[in-house]
């Protein structure tokens, strides 16, 4: 099962910020917070992880809580394109290095409008 | 750079029928995931390779799913015999493994219809 609570879906307004909680209260010491999209018929698309230090990139920003309980998404400037699923996900490293595989939950639907 | 290729995008089927879906991943990457996504729902996990070996498939029906990862490379997905609930979007990725293991990257996924 998902270890992530998210709203099943926000709206924002173009050129606003757009601000996707997420929680995720039983998180080990070890696992990384991940955030990933899925447009419409695409498969789905990093955006950007982190572990407890806050995070940003050229498509988000990522604040984690200093309890690591909880995290939020931000798109600082949303467009239309913009418009679509939203999945927070925690993500632990196997010892043999493959890397645990993703477990999606339900996600935020962002619904971004002029 | 190219991306994780997959085919056909679509396909419809009888029920009782057989279908197979084929992926290459991005070249360089040892894991790689197949994932089923129903409508509606986020995907999930069917299974997970390393290199040619299986990680995790501990949620991929065996009964009439099956899939192989020959050479390390191509991956193929089997489904026989397909029933109406295998309708979904079948969902491959692929990443590189190493100390910090990045990000997943997906294909466009297949589509299949099951009548």
């Amino acid at each position: 099962d998902a270890k992530t609570t998210q709203p099943p879906s926000m709206d924002c307004a173009e050129g606003r910020a757009a601000n996707l909680p997420c929680n995720h209260s039983t998180i080990s010491g070890n696992e990384y917070v991940y955030w990933y999209r899925q447009i419409h018929s695409q498969g789905p698309q990093y955006i950007i992880h982190g572990l407890k230090n806050n995070e940003t990139n050229e498509m988000a920003s990522l604040i984690i809580t200093e309890d690591r309980k909880s995290s939020t998404l931000i798109l600082p400037h949303a467009t239309l394109r913009d418009t679509a699923v939203y999945y927070c996900i925690v993500r632990g490293l196997r010892a043999n290095q493959a890397g645990t595989a993703l477990i999606f939950g339900k996600g935020t639907t962002l619904s971004v409008s002029s | 750079e190219a991306g994780v290729a997959q085919s056909p995008r679509y396909k419809i089927i009888e029920k009782r029928q057989s279908v197979a879906f084929w992926c290459n991943p991005i070249s360089g990457h040892a894991t790689l995931y197949w994932y089923q996504q129903i409508l509606g729902q986020g995907p999930k996990l069917l299974i997970q390779f390393q290199n040619n070996g299986v990680v995790d498939d501990s949620q991929l029906p065996k009964d009439r799913f099956s899939a192989e990862r020959l050479k390390g490379v191509d991956s193929t997905l089997k489904i026989q015999p397909a029933k109406l609930e295998d309708s979904a979007v079948y969902l491959c990725a692929s990443s590189f493994s190493g100390p910090n293991t990045g990000e997943l990257f997906f294909g466009e996924g297949s589509r299949l219809t099951v009548l």
